[in-house]
């Protein structure tokens, strides 16, 4: 069981929007809308910003978005502040029962 | 307000075993899976497995099946995370995480316990 695929770093200038990808299979991505991703700041536990797909929990602002195409799935930050600073990853249920996440992508806000 | 509280930091020798526990308050521990993820030094946060206490369905990830099981006491709302034989490659901080319903994420998470295995 791999981890999904997420590239290693974006970056972006503040204001400006950013997009991460993440890449799975119809085992695991393609397969459920139950994907999310989480924000984890150095030395913090993972925060949740979006789970099934698209749906934001309470609190999380809005500049923070989700999507899927096909075995990809997307998450975009709009409105890009130096807060945002930090590793972003994206997890998916499996078919199978269990769960994977992506290997993490290092966000640096310019 | 729910809070999921994790165990102290660890360190112990190879070989060893060891027990990390995840008590939860602020809402009814039955009806929430729990999972367990580790995230080794530097790197990923990898899933390692997840219990439904209210009947005690667990399921693990191929890569940690056999070697680390997963548990739950209904009576104290506490989930745990075992080991049999430490290895230095354990060396990890371990995060539990509440999940509200398959499928839905992972919605509050521990502080994480840090386990550290070295001779």
């Amino acid at each position: 069981q791999s981890a999904l695929t997420q590239p290693a770093s974006v970056s972006g200038s503040p204001g400006q929007s950013i997009t991460i990808s993440c890449t799975g299979t119809s085992s695991d991505v393609g397969g459920y809308n139950y994907v999310s991703w989480y924000q984890q700041h150095p030395g913090k536990a993972p925060k949740l910003m979006i789970y099934k797909v698209t749906d934001r929990p309470s609190g999380v602002s809005d500049r923070f978005s989700g999507s899927k195409s096909g075995n990809t799935a997307s998450l975009t930050i709009s409105g890009l502040q130096a807060e945002d600073e930090a590793d972003y990853y994206c997890l998916s249920y499996t078919v199978s029962g269990t769960v994977i996440f992506g290997g993490g992508t290092k966000l640096t806000v310019l | 307000e729910v809070q999921l509280v994790q165990s102290g930091a660890e360190v112990k020798q190879p070989g060893e075993s060891l027990q990390i526990s995840c008590k939860v308050s602020g809402y009814n521990f039955f009806r929430y899976w729990i999972g367990w993820v580790r995230q080794m030094p530097g790197k990923g946060l990898e899933w390692m497995g997840i219990i439904y206490p209210g009947d005690s369905d667990t399921r693990y990830s191929p890569s940690f099946q056999g070697q680390v099981t997963i548990s739950a006491d209904k009576s104290i709302s506490t989930a745990y995370l075992q080991w049999s034989s430490l290895r230095a490659s354990d060396t990890a901080m371990y995060y539990c995480a509440r999940d509200p319903g398959w499928g839905d994420g992972f919605d509050y998470w521990g502080q994480g316990t840090l386990v550290s295995v070295s001779s």
